[in-house]
């Protein structure tokens, strides 16, 4: 079963906006890690919180996370037509399963 | 370079013929697993290993088989492809179960 749920499901956006996307989840967890995805391609790890943490920082990749709210949000400052991909965020539950949502596929146009 | 290598990278079979796809990783990592990837339900686990010989069904492990008999490699095998598996799958590797996970580049299978 999903437990990282995305949201919105798709994200378009111009070149140097901000783009924010959700992830909300069900159960406890060790830690939540964001992906991204080129089409059809290998996912690619972006940054991993713990579930200590509140918030990271990584280059334009900005992620909170709410384990009141069992949720987290990914921002990427400042776009680019680079990362036009799709995003999914993946929680590792308290047995070390990394469990993946649906994910959020942003286009941003030049 | 670390890297998980899956092969094929594409695959067009029959219903029936039995396939294996393989994954090698060469980060000497422990945990392997392997996931599906259709459109809208995002990844799924199928299988996973936590080290050698060491294997356990992931939440939709219907239909296939792995098998770890050494760290580096961890092979999906269908036995009897059904087009119900025609899907897009992944390998991936990771130090520990809760660490960052290195993902193949893929195998877009079709059973026809």
């Amino acid at each position: 079963s999903q437990q990282g749920e995305e949201d919105p499901q798709a994200l378009s956006i111009q070149e140097g906006e901000n783009a924010t996307m959700n992830c909300s989840y069900k159960t406890s967890i060790n830690n939540l890690q964001w992906y991204r995805q080129n089409s059809g391609r290998g996912l690619v790890h972006l940054i991993l919180i713990r579930s200590n943490e509140r918030e990271k920082h990584s280059g334009r990749l900005r992620v909170t996370l709410d384990t009141s709210k069992k949720s987290s949000s990914l921002l990427i400052t400042a776009s680019r037509a680079a990362d036009t991909a799709s995003y999914f965020c993946a929680v590792t539950d308290s047995w070390g399963k990394l469990q993946f949502g649906a994910g959020t596929q942003v286009v941003v146009t030049p | 370079e670390a890297q998980v290598t899956q092969n094929p990278r594409y695959l067009i079979t029959v219903t029936g013929k039995k396939l294996t796809v393989t994954c090698s990783q060469n980060m000497n990592h422990e945990y392997m697993s392997w996931y599906r990837q259709d459109p809208g339900l995002g990844l799924r686990q199928i299988y996973y290993s936590m080290n050698v010989e060491v294997t356990d069904k992931g939440d939709v492990p219907e239909g296939y088989k792995v098998s770890r008999k050494e760290k580096r490699n961890f092979p999906l095998i269908l036995e009897s492809p059904s087009p119900n598996q025609t899907s897009l799958y992944f390998c991936a590797s990771s130090s520990g179960q809760r660490g960052e996970a290195f993902f193949g580049q893929g195998t877009r299978l079709t059973v026809v």
